[in-house]
């Protein structure tokens, strides 16, 4: 069956690297997706990662590992607005997308 | 209006009332989705489109109907709500070429009591 698990929440200080993991196990595989979401706001894109490895956009970075179903998002120099819901997605063929329910980061000064 | 726009931005309805939920994308994109997000679970697909005229069933479609009339309008509609469609519900699109990206509207906080 389709499953795609995520931390619930988790801890981090401002300034620090925070990993946020992803593990999924789909029929098919297209893709992953990474995206944040505000409380009370609609989710916004921040990656995209179709072959293994580091894609990397200035403070983020995704991680990709097809063979072990495992993603990474790493969050570098974390600043409180950075607190918010991540949330991991697989495509599985053309267009629709498998959700995790979300990491709830939470942003400590 | 820029990007994807939804109406109303939050609503209280009474159960067993017909209720429509609005979608407008002003990005030309092909494909649309309707998605519910409750507590503690993920974005669940309800219904989505590839292309206007046609549509398909996600993974928890009973009690709602969508129609693609043309390629900017996607409205959700309730037949009979219950209570256990409480939640919000969130609009999206995406261009609609393999490895595309969705892009969300604001979302409707739905209340059915």
């Amino acid at each position: 069956g389709q499953n795609i698990d995520q931390p619930t929440e988790m801890t981090a200080t401002e300034g620090a690297i925070v990993q946020i993991n992803c593990t999924y196990q789909t029929s098919g595989f297209n893709g992953l997706f990474w995206y944040q979401q505000h409380a009370g706001e609609a989710p916004t894109f921040l990656s995209y990662n179709v072959l293994d490895g580091l894609e990397e956009k200035g403070r983020f970075s995704s991680f990709l590992s097809r063979s072990k179903g495992y993603s990474y998002l790493l969050l570098k120099e974390l600043q409180m607005k950075d607190s918010a819901s991540y949330l991991c997605a697989v495509r599985e063929g053309n267009y629709q997308l498998i959700w995790g329910a979300g990491t709830k980061l939470i942003i400590k000064p | 209006i820029a990007g994807i726009t939804q109406a109303p931005t939050s609503q209280i309805l009474a159960a067993g009332r017909r209720m429509t939920l609005r979608c407008t994308q002003d990005m030309r994109h092909n494909a649309m989705y309707w998605y519910r997000q409750d507590l503690g679970l993920g974005l669940r697909l309800i219904h989505y489109s590839n292309t206007a005229g046609t549509t398909g069933k996600g993974e928890v479609p009973d009690g709602y109907s969508v129609s693609r009339a043309n390629t900017d309008d996607f409205p959700l509609t309730l037949a009979s709500a219950v209570p256990s469609q409480t939640s919000v519900y969130f609009c999206a699109s995406s261009p609609g070429a393999e490895g595309d990206t969705q892009y969300f509207g604001p979302g409707t906080r739905l209340t059915v009591l």
